[in-house]
Parts: C-alpha cells; sequence; structure tokens
C-alpha cells in the first residue's frame, strides 16, 4: 500500500514565526501536492512538485513555498505564518503512469496560528 | 478554469437505505476525469470511485455507483445499502488531464449514517 506521511497531526504557531510542513511518500511517486482544507471551500491547490527541484503554484500560492530536494520529500514552507494561515493541511501524491488520476493523501497537519 | 459545486453541504440517510449526493461541474474540455473522494472523521482520504469523460458507461464500485451526465455536466454519487462506516465528508473533484494530474475540488458534503 501507498503510504504517504505527515510530520505532525496538530501544530501551534505564532504570527511570524517560520513553519514547515513535511510530507514524505514511499511509493517513488512523481507528483506531489500540498493542499489547504478550510469548511465551505473545499480542497484548494497550493503548491505541486512534477520532479526533484521543480515546483509549481497552483491556485493560492501567496504566502507560501515549497522545496523538493529528494524525490519522496517535499515540504510546505510558511515564511511567516498569519492567523490566515489556519488550516488543514494535506498532501497527497501520485504516480502518472499509474491507475490514472487517484491521488494518495496523507492524514493531514491542523495548523494554528495565534 | 473548471469549477466543481457540491450544493448539498449536509445529508443524513438511515442506515441500509440509499442515498444520493450531487455534484456539478464547468469545464470546456473533453479530456478529463471525475472523482469522488471519501474523507471519514479523522482519517485519510481515500478514492471512492473515478469516471472517465469518454466512457458513456456509469462507474461503479461495490455499493458505490454514479449517474455521469456529460452534457448536463453532472455528476452525482448514490450510494446503496448505506453503513455507518459510510458516515463521512464527501469530495467531488475534477481533474483535466492534457493539464497534468492537479485535481479541482467541490466544497464537500457531509453525510451521515443513522442506525
Amino acid at each position: 500500500d501507498v503510504k504517504v506521511t505527515q510530520s505532525s497531526r496538530y501544530l501551534v504557531k505564532r504570527t511570524g514565526e517560520k513553519v514547515f510542513l513535511e510530507c514524505v511518500q514511499d511509493m517513488d511517486h512523481e507528483n506531489m501536492f500540498w493542499y489547504r482544507q478550510d469548511p465551505g471551500l473545499g480542497l484548494r491547490l497550493i503548491y505541486f512538485s512534477y520532479d526533484v527541484k521543480m515546483k509549481e503554484k497552483g491556485d493560492i500560492p501567496e504566502g507560501y513555498s515549497v522545496s523538493r530536494e529528494k524525490k519522496e520529500r517535499f515540504s510546505l514552507i510558511l515564511e511567516s505564518a498569519s492567523t490566515n494561515q489556519t488550516s488543514m493541511y494535506l498532501c497527497a501524491s501520485i504516480n502518472p503512469a499509474g491507475r490514472m488520476g487517484e491521488q494518495y493523501f496523507g492524514p493531514g497537519t491542523r495548523l494554528t496560528v495565534t | 478554469a473548471q469549477t466543481v459545486t457540491q450544493s448539498q453541504p449536509e445529508m443524513s440517510v438511515q442506515e441500509a437505505e440509499t442515498v444520493t449526493l450531487s455534484c456539478t461541474y464547468d469545464t470546456s474540455e473533453n479530456n478529463y476525469y471525475l472523482f469522488w473522494y471519501k474523507q471519514p472523521p479523522s482519517r485519510q482520504m481515500i478514492l471512492v470511485i473515478r469516471q472517465e469523460a469518454y466512457k458513456q458507461q456509469n462507474a461503479t464500485e461495490n455499493r458505490f455507483s454514479v449517474n455521469f451526465q456529460k452534457a448536463a455536466k453532472s455528476f452525482s454519487l448514490k450510494i446503496s445499502d448505506s453503513q455507518l462506516g459510510d458516515t463521512a465528508m464527501y469530495f467531488c473533484a475534477f481533474m483535466n488531464r492534457p493539464y497534468g494530474n492537479k485535481l479541482v475540488f467541490g466544497a464537500g458534503t457531509i453525510l451521515r449514517v443513522k442506525s
């Protein structure tokens, strides 16, 4: 089974802190994604990566950056956390050549910025 | 830009009965995929069912089936013989195949199965 793990289930940070959210997948997937999930808005794509060191902005990249130095790891960085970044963050990965379209999700990190 | 609309924020159903969740989408593309994902309380999101736009036959996975109406841009999920374990948030999602593997999600429908 594909496994996608995220470094923390719950995280509390202060406004202005730099925050790192880590995601690791164990199936050698090329594509990885970061979403944020908010009530009434569903999941919105922040950033995605097609391969190592390759990244593209999603629909809501402002205030975020990403890093992908190794294929299995995709990090989301909040350069200076703000209260409007309080949310659930979900990481996902996909094998483009695999069962078409199925993204595998991590358990999520619920981030609270105070 | 593609959009996905789920007009039912919450639904409930009695155990063993059938329920249908609605989803509409907007796109000018022809080559795309549609999905229903399930997010149980405090558990990971998993794929329930998938439909390829070029296939006319509606997808079925055990108790889960879809009603795909391409012209109407409608993609509803039917759950038969509902079970307590079906209680979850359900997301409808769209993937425009030529533009990579990115998903566009609806707002979600909370489904509660009552005993």
